[in-house]
């Protein structure tokens, strides 16, 4: 069966720090990985990431994907308190699937 | 441009009773999609409409969900009767590209729904 792992389920940290979230998965096919950040309510579409090795990068915010280990890091640098939300990563199979992963709660605290 | 609408943004009906959920698309997308998220769950898939037709509906629990999209515009989920583990919340996304290489869906605000 499609799985999407993700780790750590929580994580409280404080401003300015720097945090790695992991995103690991086994699927039978695979199209593309996206991850999502969910506040209070819609997910909202971070990055998606189709090749190996080539980092994406939007702000404070970067992801890269290693589809020989299955798997995927989203880094989120100099936190601020705005960064607390639910980080989704999911995966595509095929064009109209999608499977999403527990997802991770981050806090950050002042 | 206005994003994906649903509504009721929160629903509370007693176990038995009738349901009817809907999705408002961003408007061109022809794929709409509808999610649900139990309590301590990962938000997973049941249903995929291209236009008015049901493309995937593998993730459906079982009849007593009922997804149309009459006219390939908006979507509504039924669920009749409710019962009390169809409590959770449930998401509804559209997306543009059909067969390419993007995948990306714009996801609306969820439904709540507490069957008691």
């Amino acid at each position: 069966e499609d799985k999407v792992v993700q780790s750590p389920l929580s994580l409280v940290v404080h401003e300015g720090d720097t945090v790695t979230l992991n995103c690991s998965y086994e699927v039978t096919n695979f199209r593309s990985l996206l991850w999502y950040k969910q506040e209070k309510k819609a997910p909202t579409f971070l990055f998606m990431l189709t090749s190996s090795g080539i980092e994406k990068k939007s702000g404070r915010l970067s992801s890269i994907l290693d589809k020989k280990e299955l798997f995927s890091i989203l880094n989120i640098t100099a936190t601020q308190t705005g960064d607390s939300a639910i980080y989704l990563c999911a995966v595509s199979p095929s064009y109209d699937k999608v499977i999403f992963g527990p997802g991770t709660s981050l806090s950050v605290i002042p | 441009e206005a994003g994906v609408t649903q509504f009721p943004s929160h629903s509370v009906i007693e176990k038995g009773q009738t349901v009817t959920l809907r999705c408002d698309p961003i408007s061109g997308h022809d794929n709409l999609y509808w999610y649900r998220r139990v309590m301590g769950k990962e938000i997973k898939f049941l249903l995929h409409f291209v236009k008015e037709s049901k493309q995937d509906e593998s993730g459906m629990p079982n009849n007593r969900f009922l997804a149309e999209r009459t006219g390939g515009t908006y979507s509504t989920l039924k669920v009749q009767p409710a019962e009390l583990e169809d409590s959770g919340v449930y998401f509804c996304a559209s997306s543009q590209n059909w067969r390419g290489a993007g995948n990306e869906q714009f996801f609306g605000p969820g439904t709540r729904l507490t069957v008691l």
